[in-house]
């Protein structure tokens, strides 16, 4: 089956710091990848969308020069919390589509990000 | 971004009772719909997915209904066992487009 591999698991980083989340499709090429945040307690948030070789495509309210996203392969795409801050602080999960599937979305496992 | 920041009910149920998990989702464009099982500190796990031109679909022990009338999703587990345990959300796709945004969520806890 479909395996998306997301790492790292867990990070803890100082205020001020980039961190450099990534996810890749371990046996399928994944067009489009999707980037979420969880706090605790609650649901999963969509952050952006972004399809090999293009721009990401940001959510309203996400600050795309805080959040960096690269997708320049159909195996790997990045998420940079760049100057991070406590409030960053949270589960953040990646999906990608697979090529050539219609409604077809593998998960990661999560990085939780704690900025202390 | 997309999706509700809600704080998330909870739903307890004796081991080996039914579970019915409901979900409300908010676009009628809507036409795909997933479940998926959250574990604590883990991705979602991909439950039992229905598109809009279906009202029921059934697969190992659960059951998803769609009632696009009222906007309303709702996951049946059969014979709840305590590894059913979890934050169960369900997601839908936008016909046309492929974000999947996800609905508040329901915590299951399962009682033995």
């Amino acid at each position: 089956g479909a395996v998306v591999s997301q790492h790292p698991s867990w990070v803890i980083c100082k205020s001020g710091t980039s961190v450099k989340i990534e996810c890749r499709s371990l046996d399928f090429q994944a067009t489009t990848m999707f980037w979420y945040r969880q706090f605790p307690k609650q649901s999963l948030m969509l952050m952006a969308t972004s399809n090999e070789g293009s721009k990401a495509t940001y959510e309203q309210g996400v600050e795309k020069d805080k959040f960096l996203i690269n997708h320049a392969s159909l195996t790997l795409s990045t998420l940079t919390v760049t100057s991070a801050h406590p409030e960053d602080s949270s589960f953040y999960i990646c999906s990608a589509s697979r090529q050539g599937r219609n409604y077809g979305y593998t998960f990661g496992s999560g990085t939780r990000l704690t900025v202390v | 971004g997309e999706s509700v920041g809600l704080h998330l009910p909870t739903l307890s149920v004796q081991e080996g009772d039914n579970s019915i998990i409901n979900c409300a989702y908010s676009n009628s464009a809507s036409d795909y719909f997933i479940w998926y099982k959250q574990e604590s500190g883990k991705g979602p796990q991909f439950i039992i997915d229905i598109r809009s031109n279906m009202d029921k679909r059934q697969g190992q022990r659960v059951t998803v209904l769609l009632n696009k009338t009222v906007k309303h999703l709702s996951l049946q587990i059969a014979a709840t066992q305590p590894g059913d345990s979890a934050v169960y959300f369900c997601a839908e796709k936008k016909s046309g487009g492929n974000k999947l945004v996800f609905g508040a969520g329901t915590i299951l806890r399962v009682k033995s």
